[in-house]
């Protein structure tokens, strides 16, 4: 079945600094990826949707600048936190589209666990 | 407007059959979809309704009311690995997004 790799499944990094996040589609073309923030006991809301070749779709609220998606290929996208705070720790997943899968399409990657210090 | 609700919490017994309910009102409607997620890993599919009626799949099964913008949930003979939170997601008409609801943490006792 479909497969997306995210990676780092954990990162620990210091206020200031940036954090990319990678997720990839390991068996299928995605050219829809969708960029997730969860957090504690809270249920996931959805960030960016990120299309191969263009510029991703940023929810309200979400900002552009400091969230940066880029999406080069078919089979990977990635999230940059720049100038990473304290209030970004949350725990960050990724979904892509798979119009072949049998889940009707939509695979998560395993996430990725952000912490600011 | 996006709203969808479910319960914040349920507690049942092992070998137990519990229902999760999801109500939703949403601009557009293509399709409900059930997940789990365990504390900590990425959401799992579980179940899709696009059209009314229950979907049965082995010990889980879901209903969709199109009319009444409802859905359940029904998880049968519980065991303990079914102790998670089930997030009730609503896709656009576009078919590219999804509205998640603030997900149902089930705790499944002995």
């Amino acid at each position: 079945g479909a497969v997306v790799s995210q990676h780092p499944s954990r990162v620990i990094c210091k206020s200031g600094t940036s954090v990319k996040i990678e997720c990839r589609s390991l068996d299928f073309q995605a050219t829809t990826m969708f960029w997730y923030r969860q957090f504690p006991k809270k249920s996931l809301m959805l960030m960016a949707t990120s299309n191969e070749g263009s510029k991703a779709t940023y929810e309200q609220g979400v900002e552009k600048d400091k969230f940066l998606i880029n999406h080069a290929s078919l089979t990977l996208s990635t999230l940059t936190v720049t100038s990473a705070h304290p209030e970004d720790s949350s725990f960050y997943i990724c979904s892509a589209r798979d119009r072949d899968s049998t889940n009707y399409g939509y695979t998560f990657g395993s996430g990725t666990r952000l912490t600011v210090v | 407007g996006q709203n969808i609700d479910q319960p914040t919490e349920m507690t049942a017994t092992e070998g137990a059959i519990v229902q999760i309910n999801c109500t939703y009102q949403t601009s557009g409607f293509n399709g409900l979809f059930w997940y789990q997620q365990h504390a900590g890993e990425a959401p799992t599919f579980l179940s899709y309704n696009v059209l009314d009626g229950l979907e049965e799949k082995g010990r889980f099964s879901s209903f969709l009311s199109r009319s009444k913008g409802y859905s359940y949930l029904l998880l049968k003979e519980l065991q303990m690995k079914d102790s998670a939170s089930y997030l009730c997601a609503v896709r656009d008409l576009g078919g590219q997004n999804f509205v998640f609801g603030p997900g149902t943490r089930l705790s499944v006792l002995p």
